[in-house]
């Protein structure tokens, strides 16, 4: 059965970098056919696509976010990470990791962390 | 940018059947997924490819797409189908994007 379980502080401060971790368990992250992904859910707004990794370390990222994001993969912790630089109050929202484990969607989701941007 | 345009709130009474719809240019030359998301909780993926439902999700869920529209259906409504349900697409800008999301409550 596959896992996820994002990790991170819950309050970040202005301007400095978001980090979380999902943690996977019951598949590798060697495994390039997934799409290693990270979402959020801003309060009161929709869902918002952040990026993914896949194959040998490709990423793909929302023209929204450009350059502040960046999403890898640790093979040795089987975890998958995202770094958000210059943070704003509009990146408080709970984060999630997902994949299209079985099927072409996001089948398998993490729970979810909630992050909050201030000062 | 591509976008993907849902509309704010859908109301039905318990038993009737809603349409929630996901609008965007071409929208039919894509596959389209759709999550189903409670609060405090992850999202559902509850129809994927336009059409297929996932196993455990039931058949009172239908999805469409043609044009530039895509629709969810949901027949024989229960007080459980209460929930945010979102539009997915792959844009061809290498990006996933959502709709803007759909309340629908069941009266």
């Amino acid at each position: 059965q596959v896992q996820l379980q994002e990790s991170g502080p819950g309050l970040v401060k202005p301007s400095q970098t978001l980090s979380l971790t999902c943690s996977v368990s019951g598949v590798s992250v060697t495994r390039g056919s997934f799409y290693w992904t990270w979402l959020r859910r801003p309060a009161g707004k929709g869902l918002e696509w952040i990026g993914h990794s896949y194959g040998s370390g490709t990423t793909n990222y929302s023209p929204s976010l450009g350059s502040r994001v960046a999403i890898s993969v640790d093979t040795s912790k089987n975890q998958f990470s995202l770094d958000l630089r210059s943070v704003t109050a509009a990146d408080t929202a709970v984060y999630f990791c997902a994949i299209n484990w079985a099927l072409d969607a996001f089948d398998v989701w993490g729970p979810g962390t909630s992050v909050t941007v201030s000062s | 940018s591509y976008e993907l345009t849902q509309p704010p709130s859908v109301s039905v009474f318990p038993g009737q059947t809603a349409s929630i719809t996901c609008s965007g240019d071409k929208l039919g030359d894509k596959y389209v997924c759709w999550y189903k998301q409670k609060p405090g909780q992850s999202p559902v993926l509850v129809m994927y490819g336009d059409s297929k439902r996932p196993s455990g999700i039931p058949e009172r869920l239908s999805g469409s797409n043609s044009g530039n529209t895509a629709t969810l259906t949901i027949s024989g409504i229960q007080a459980t189908d209460e929930a945010e349900y979102y539009c997915q697409a792959w844009a061809s800008s290498a990006a996933w994007v959502f709709g803007g999301g759909t309340q629908l409550t069941v009266l």
